[in-house]
């Protein structure tokens, strides 16, 4: 299973753009890359899934280089209800869901 | 707000007791899986069930089980709880097993 590591905790200002960058070394040919976003007391949220290149949606971008071994999820223009923890993840889609594995997350917290 | 729904919202038991929780998924969703999220830490994935089988489980012990319905809802089982129990338990439905899950807000367990 890839296991990802990505920064504790991050400090921004409201109408910045976020970018929280997740490495994850191992990462096997099938794997694909998700991230979720949990706010305090709720079940995660997922916001965005890619396998290369760059993906978009109307929540974040996720741009994921040639080699794969890390990727980075942009958060354009952020206010204070984009404060929450977020999670990247590595795993091979069509197996189980205990192929992810939610580590710690990034606290993000977005101050005025 | 996801279509996925828990119940009870909060609990308190005794160590020694069972508890039974419940999630109905979202529909059009074949795949249930339940995590365990201590405090400040990511969830951890106990099991998950995809059209009424057990599909994949965690690093936590039979008496943890489980139960997917006709209808796709679950329920998770907890016997002989211990005080480690406590914990917020996430149900997350989705199509197969795409990692594209659907959270619900979580069941508080605490046990004294």
């Amino acid at each position: 299973l890839a296991k990802t590591t990505q920064p504790i905790s991050m400090d921004s200002y409201e109408g910045q753009e976020v970018n929280i960058t997740c490495s994850h070394n191992n990462i096997a040919t099938n794997d694909y890359i998700t991230w979720y976003q949990q706010f305090p007391s709720q079940g995660p949220r997922f916001i965005i899934q890619g396998y290369k290149t760059k993906v978009t949606n109307e929540v974040a971008s996720l741009f994921i280089p040639a080699d794969r071994k890390s990727s980075t999820l942009s958060l354009p223009r952020v206010s204070l209800s984009d404060t929450a923890v977020y999670y990247c993840l590595v795993g091979r889609e069509g197996g189980s869901q205990g192929n992810l594995i939610f580590g710690k997350g990034t606290k993000l917290s977005v101050k005025p | 707000e996801t279509g996925v729904t828990q119940s009870p919202t909060h609990l308190i038991k005794t160590r020694g007791q069972q508890v039974t929780l419940r999630c109905s998924s979202q529909s059009g969703h074949n795949t249930v899986s339940w995590y365990q999220q201590a405090l400040g830490q990511g969830p951890q994935f106990i099991f998950q069930y995809y059209r009424e089988e057990e599909n994949g489980r965690g690093n936590f012990p039979p008496r943890f089980s489980g139960l997917q319905f006709p209808n796709y809802s679950s329920e998770l089982n907890v016997n002989a709880l211990e005080l480690d129990d406590s914990a917020l338990y996430l149900c997350a439905s989705s199509f197969g097993t795409s990692y594209e899950q659907y959270f619900g807000p979580g069941t508080r367990l605490t046990v004294t």
